[in-house]
């Protein structure tokens, strides 16, 4: 499967723009960039998700640089309630090892101070 | 609220007992997932279901664990005899799966086993 490299933890200041980045240098043509966040005590919660263009939803944002073989999730505000673990995935569309099922890494553990 | 469910929230069980664990998928979504997410890690893929069928497990699935899903609708996660590397969050996810491979799981909240 392809994998990913996030940081272990980031931190931010409340209303400041969160940049978190994502590698993922031995990224296949099919496969897709899925980002998903835990907040405490609750299940994983899609974010977004892209394939070779930036993507913007009521979320977040995805730059995908143009290579592929990194992504950046950005939080445009952080607010007290962004404070999860953010997890940056892969899923493979042609049905490789990684369709259907989703594969976590550590993720980056995101403090957002008040 | 019309989300993914997961009963019972919490279960603590001795060593060796069998634990049943329910999932009610959100409606109209054709796939299932189970994961298993121990403290301080991602979540692991156990199991998943395209409608009643059974199409992929984990080799984290002993034959000790055995998932259902009866008619397509809910489904059940059982484990056998179990030890302690048993305790985990177990996590349910269900997605609609339909021309495009990119399906959005929506995860409940999972059940949290403690085996003494």
């Amino acid at each position: 499967d392809a994998k990913t490299t996030q940081p272990n933890s980031m931190e931010s200041n409340e209303e400041e723009p969160v940049h978190l980045p994502c590698n993922h240098s031995t990224i296949s043509g099919t496969d897709y960039i899925h980002w998903y966040r835990q907040l405490p005590s609750q299940g994983p919660e899609y974010v977004i998700h892209g394939l070779t263009s930036n993507v913007n939803n009521r979320m977040a944002s995805l730059a995908i640089a143009e290579d592929r073989k990194s992504s950046t999730l950005i939080l445009h505000r952080a607010t007290l309630r962004d404070a999860a673990v953010y997890y940056c995935i892969l899923r493979d569309v042609a049905g490789g090892t990684s369709y259907g099922k989703l594969t976590f890494g550590q993720g980056t553990i995101l403090t957002v101070h008040p | 609220d019309t989300g993914v469910s997961q009963d019972p929230r919490h279960k603590i069980t001795k060593r060796g007992q069998n634990v049943t664990f329910r999932c009610d998928p959100i409606s109209e979504h054709n796939r299932l997932y189970w994961y298993r997410q121990t403290l301080g890690q991602g979540p692991e893929f156990l199991t998943y279901f395209q409608n009643e069928a059974q199409l992929e497990k984990s080799r984290l699935l002993s034959d000790r664990f055995s998932a259902e899903r009866p008619k397509g609708s809910f489904s059940t996660l059982e484990i056998q005899r179990t030890e302690q590397g048993d305790s985990a969050m177990y996590l349910c996810a269900s997605s609609f799966q339909g021309l495009e491979n990119t399906d959005t799981q929506y995860f409940g909240p999972g059940t949290r086993l403690t085996v003494l």
